[in-house]
């Protein structure tokens, strides 16, 4: 246990539906981010978000939409998929510092929830 | 720009035999360096890292890595392999943008079968 939920585990969805992936924290921490896992391809950050702002978004398409209403939740917004969007998407947390030092960025992963667009 | 480089995609050793997995970096500064896990259906757990200080750390499940700042290499290794280590490693490089928050760069990963 890592201290990052994901729910659901598993969704199926069709290319018309719209569905919601959520990601919750019980680190105390204040970063929180969305990474897309893909076969044969390496982990790709699709956003970050800092004490609930939006920091980075990798050109992300606009059909998936992320929202963190607090440091503790992270969701991602379905809506119009493509069947290449089918993958593993985890979610991770962890503590920005905030010095002018170095960012010692230990991440904690959640489980994943497992995509299939149809 | 910062980038990792696993060379092997898949490493297959008998229970009991040692390992080595190899892990090479592309930073322009002082790097962060991580190795994780990944268990079939699930997440990535953290297995051990570098910051500074001593070039060998340990981990978890009896895992440590060397870092080599004239190899610019982090290879993970582990004495004698238990069934239970098949999984996916990958290995990350931490970077440092002044006092906002980083981000972490990960290779394509190694996936590691275990001969009984």
């Amino acid at each position: 246990e890592t201290g990052v939920t994901q729910t659901p585990r598993h969704l199926v969805m069709g290319m018309t539906n719209k569905k919601s992936l959520k990601c919750e924290q019980h680190l105390g921490h204040n970063a929180m981010y969305w990474y897309k896992q893909s076969a044969k391809k390496p982990l790709e950050l699709m956003f970050v978000y800092n004490f609930k702002e939006q920091t980075e978004n990798n050109s992300v398409p606009s059909r998936f939409s992320p929202e963190c209403p607090n440091s503790s939740h992270l969701f991602l917004h379905l809506h119009t998929l493509q069947p290449e969007d089918s993958a593993l998407y985890l979610c991770a947390s962890s503590q920005d510092r905030g010095s002018s030092g170095p960012i010692k960025n230990i991440q904690y992963f959640g489980a994943g929830t497992r995509l299939s667009v149809l | 720009a910062q980038s990792v480089t696993q060379p092997d995609i898949h490493i297959t050793v008998s229970e009991g035999a040692s390992l080595e997995l190899r892990c090479n970096y592309s930073y322009g500064a002082t790097p962060y360096l991580f190795w994780y896990v990944q268990s079939p259906g699930q997440g990535l757990q953290l297995l051990l890292k570098y910051f500074s200080g001593d070039t060998l750390v340990q981990g978890i499940k009896g895992f440590e890595a060397e870092f080599k700042r004239s190899q610019s290499s982090f290879n993970l290794r582990k004495p004698s392999v238990h069934w239970s280590d098949a999984a996916e490693y990958f290995c990350a490089v931490g970077s440092w943008r002044g006092s906002t928050l980083g981000r972490l760069y990960f290779g394509r990963g190694t996936q590691l079968t275990v001969w009984p």
